[in-house]
């Protein structure tokens, strides 16, 4: 249906190990973003898109990668898991650069790394 | 960094009583939004405040700006168990488009 999903929802692995999560959006949003929600720390921004194919680095970047090949879809790889990236990671889309206008969130993916 | 700190950290009232949430920021802003996180879900939008205006309303919620002592707060009338679930503050500054987000303050209504 309408909206952004993210997928999987829960996502347990091992240090060393590479992770993809994966963020879809129906609204055709030109911007979308990843965040990482961990306890005492609000929400802090690891990458963001303008556009397909034009991404940028965030406040948190190390340790991730992003593409954008399609404008609805805006996947986020850990290439070699560590423990220190165990966090809820949020995607969000905007018709608006950064917090200009409002940003949609989805539910959100909890990942393990043991 | 953060750039939004909220005041308190948790706060719990009884329904039908008033909440209010206060933010507190350090550099000048381009605009300031309040989000509402149920616990395991992603944020809502809440309501987003532009460094001009000073007051904005939505229902039961209001919110102010001052920005001569950078702060914001977000009042909730008459409370709901509903109402329970934390509340972000993010500021957005003039030469960095992305938003910044406070550690949030834990709102829990009692029936």
């Amino acid at each position: 249906d309408a909206g952004i999903t993210q997928s999987p929802r829960y996502k347990i692995t091992e240090t060393g190990r590479q992770v993809t999560l994966m963020c879809h959006q129906t609204w055709s949003h030109s911007y979308m973003f990843w965040y990482r929600q961990d306890l005492g720390h609000g929400l802090r921004l690891i990458y963001y898109s303008a556009a397909a194919d034009i991404t940028d680095k965030g406040e948190v970047p190390d340790g991730y990668v992003v593409s954008r090949s399609k404008t609805e879809n805006f996947p986020l790889t850990l290439e070699s898991a560590t423990r220190s990236q165990t966090s809820v990671y949020f995607c969000a889309s905007s018709e608006s650069p950064g917090g200009l206008e409002t940003q949609y969130f989805g539910p959100g993916t909890r990942l393990l790394v043991l | 960094s953060q750039q939004g700190e909220e005041d308190p950290q948790a706060l719990s009232i009884q329904e039908g009583e008033n909440a209010t949430m206060n933010c507190s920021y350090k550099t000048s802003i381009n605009n300031l939004q309040w989000y509402r996180q149920n616990s395991g879900r992603g944020l809502v939008h809440l309501i987003l405040i532009r460094s001009n205006e000073r007051e904005k309303h939505s229902g039961r919620l209001r919110v102010t700006l001052d920005t001569s002592k950078k702060s914001s707060s977000l009042l909730i009338t008459a409370s709901r168990a509903a109402d329970t679930a934390s509340y972000f503050c993010a500021t957005v500054t003039y030469n960095n488009n992305d938003m910044r987000f406070g550690a949030g303050t834990r709102l829990t209504v009692k029936p």
